[in-house]
């Protein structure tokens, strides 16, 4: 079973410029999430798509980043303009999600391998 | 949310047990106790997971305390690819947005460092 891809996996940006990443998910997972990674620190959640529509996106600083998920398959996270503390490692990871018996299942994420962003 | 309390770094010898502690005494009833680890330079990955009963899978067993206040991650056979940092982490199994699961709040995790 292939895994979450992504690209680029590295990005060298000056400040004010603009950069999109791109993540495909496993196929048939419907929640697909972009996470930040400051060196040092433990990832943290920017949004959860789940099939096209948004779950979480209380943690995205929507003046300068926007993801979307057109059809529910791939995402882009977009950072417009960048900032030198928008350099961080950014990760796409999804989760198949369903309900059996009332309960959620399959709710394992699986990440893809990141995409590094240093902002000068 | 609920917070995990764990140490830094800790060091293991090859082909010998780990025990990674992971303290969360703020638990609530419907936290489930999830288990990922992070290897160098890749994405996390699932390790293991519970809610009040002790588990075992390929990679790993995890011991829940009675209280639930506190686990413990087993690897019960350190080799030099377990050296990652590992995060314990709480996930809210109450009730959720459009069959969507509660997210995960990382912390920084314990780096585990394990010599041949």
């Amino acid at each position: 079973e292939a895994g979450v891809a992504q690209s680029p996996r590295y990005k060298i940006i000056e400040k004010r410029q603009s950069v999109a990443f791109w993540c495909n998910p496993i196929s048939g997972h419907a929640t697909l999430y972009w996470y930040q990674q400051i060196l040092g620190q433990g990832p943290k959640l920017l949004i959860q798509f789940q099939n096209n529509g948004v779950v979480d996106d209380s943690q995205l600083p929507k003046d300068r980043f926007s993801a979307e998920r057109l059809k529910g398959v791939d995402s882009t996270l977009k950072i417009q303009p960048a900032k030198l503390e928008d350099s961080a490692v950014y990760l796409c990871a999804s989760s198949l999600n369903f309900q059996l018996a009332g309960e959620i299942r399959g709710y394992e994420q699986y990440f893809g391998p990141g995409t590094r962003l240093t902002v000068t | 949310d609920a917070k995990t309390t764990q140490p830094n770094s800790m060091e293991s010898n090859e082909e010998e047990p780990v025990h990674l502690p992971c303290n969360h005494s703020t638990i609530s009833g419907t936290d489930y106790i999830h288990w990922y680890r992070q290897l160098p330079s890749q994405g996390p990955e699932y390790v293991i997971h519970g809610l009040t009963s002790n588990v075992n899978n390929r990679m790993a067993s995890l011991a829940i305390a009675e209280d639930r206040k506190s686990s413990t991650l087993i690897l019960h056979r350190a080799t030099l690819r377990d050296a990652a940092v590992y995060y314990c982490i709480l996930r809210d199994g109450g009730p959720t947005y459009g069959g969507a699961t509660n997210k995960l709040i990382f912390g920084t995790g314990t780096l585990l460092a394990v010599q041949p």
